[in-house]
């Protein structure tokens, strides 16, 4: 079973500055999935990715495959970026998710 | 209108109880799932099914049982409640690539 490790669990910041959250994995994987989870609940999936780098807007998403590693990176954070950021990796094709814990991001105003 | 939807949203039982949580989805998605959330651990997987006629158990499945009664529709049930099942349930569908899962608003489910 693989296991995912998210850190920091926590993290405050102040509007406007870089948020780096981590991701890493132990046995090697098909793609890793980034989701964001709402103070409501609702959980949306923000990025897919087997390599490389992806970019949306504020957020970017990196993955080293090597490293067994991925960072999340929200840059110009506000206080809406709050939520739960969840990690997830997927093993061969047969596409079932090992979900990480979460890092709870605070961003105060 | 939502694309995923779940009923009911919250729901207290009590210990022994038969309970359905209900899922259903207008992305004409085949593959659904179930997870249970529980505060400090991450999201695990219940059941999970890539058509009609395939049903598959997931990490934790003692305990629940489901049923797909058409491609939009994946059922949850606990045949007999038990308190270590409070938990947030979420149902999610994905298209057959599986590149990404969507996600139901979720149900509180809290047995006493």
């Amino acid at each position: 079973k693989n296991e995912v490790e998210q850190s920091p669990q926590n993290l405050t910041a102040q509007e406007g500055e870089f948020i780096t959250i981590n991701c890493s994995y132990s046995v090697g994987i098909s793609a890793l999935h980034w989701l964001q989870q709402h103070p409501g609940g609702g959980i949306v999936s923000l990025f897919m990715l087997s390599s490389g780098k992806k970019k949306h807007g504020r957020l970017i998403a990196t993955i080293n495959i090597q490293e067994k590693h991925s960072s999340l990176h929200i840059t110009a954070s506000h206080p809406r970026d709050s939520a739960v950021y969840i990690c997830a990796v997927e093993e061969g094709s047969n596409y079932k998710l090992t979900f990480g814990k979460g890092t709870l991001l605070t961003v105060n105003p | 209108d939502a694309d995923v939807t779940q009923t009911p949203r919250n729901r207290i039982t009590k210990t022994g109880k038969r309970i359905m949580l209900e899922c259903s989805q207008t992305k004409g998605h085949d593959r659904m799932y179930w997870y249970r959330q529980d505060p400090g651990l991450g999201l695990r997987l219940i059941y999970y099914s890539f058509d009609v006629k395939d049903i598959n158990k997931g990490e934790i499945s003692d305990g629940y049982s489901v049923s797909r009664q058409a491609q939009a529709k994946f059922s949850l049930s606990l045949e007999s409640a038990i308190p270590n099942q409070t938990a947030l349930y979420f149902c999610a569908t994905s298209d057959f690539r599986g590149t990404e899962q969507f996600f139901g608003p979720g149900t509180r489910l809290t047995v006493l």
